[in-house]
């Protein structure tokens, strides 16, 4: 299995909604990770986790919410967020965190609308 | 600081044709990894090819090859008898080495390229 899930695939929220998005890998990755992108531009990464450690955390400001219950899920727990929040949110996860050679497999993304 | 840049923000390309996505990086790290990501327009980030720093040969997977020269730091994406599925964001991206964890994934601004029938 060589997937990378997330759900759900679109989500509509309103600024005082509480939502979480949930991403799921069986690879045995031991490092997992979020990424933000915007229309036309480049991912841009918000957190990692290494053996289900919070190892970086790119001053995403705390409406985001990380957590890694287990090695194989992630979740992005969203709160009070702002219009300007909407975009592709997507999950990816590695072997681990360490080596150049370490390619990231990548979910299909939930496209998050901020109302 | 590590930089990729894409200096292509769209090419059209005829079915069937090969096609050349350019990449160059800037790093001054010894050790590093080049990776060429395709995104759809469903949004999925589809790994493509990877070279690292320290390989002789250029890397090749299918219909996919690096065009990898060291010297000018250049890995360009070469796509050979394109296909209208190959319509797609091209990613180019750079990992740094490290023995403590924690390197990002650089990536550049990203090409679109559209085959035409």
């Amino acid at each position: 299995d060589t997937e990378v899930t997330q759900t759900p695939k679109h989500l509509v929220m309103g600024m005082t909604n509480k939502k979480s998005l949930k991403c799921e890998q069986h690879m045995g990755h031991r490092a997992m990770y979020w990424y933000k992108q915007k229309a036309k531009k480049p991912p841009e990464l918000m957190f990692v986790y290494s053996y289900e450690k919070l190892s970086i955390n790119e001053s995403v400001p705390s409406r985001f919410s990380p957590e890694c219950p287990n090695s194989s899920l992630l979740n992005l727990h969203l709160h009070a967020l702002q219009p300007e929040d909407s975009a592709l949110y997507l999950c990816a996860s590695s072997q681990d965190d360490y080596g150049v050679g370490n390619e990231q497999f990548f979910g299909p993304g939930t496209r998050l609308t901020v109302l | 600081a590590q930089k990729i840049t894409q200096t292509q923000p769209g090419m059209f390309v005829q079915e069937k044709e090969a096609v050349t996505l350019d990449c160059t990086y800037d790093t001054s790290d010894p050790s590093y990894g080049l990776f060429w990501y395709k995104q759809p327009s469903s949004g999925e980030m589809i790994f493509l090819i990877y070279q690292g720093s320290y390989d002789q040969q250029n890397a090749t997977e299918g219909r996919y090859s690096l065009n990898f020269q060291k010297a000018r730091k250049s890995a360009n994406l070469v796509i050979s008898a394109s296909q209208l599925g190959d319509s797609a964001m091209y990613f180019c991206a750079m990992r740094v080495g490290s023995n403590f964890g924690n390197e990002k994934l650089t990536f550049g601004t990203g090409t679109r390229l559209t085959i035409i029938p």
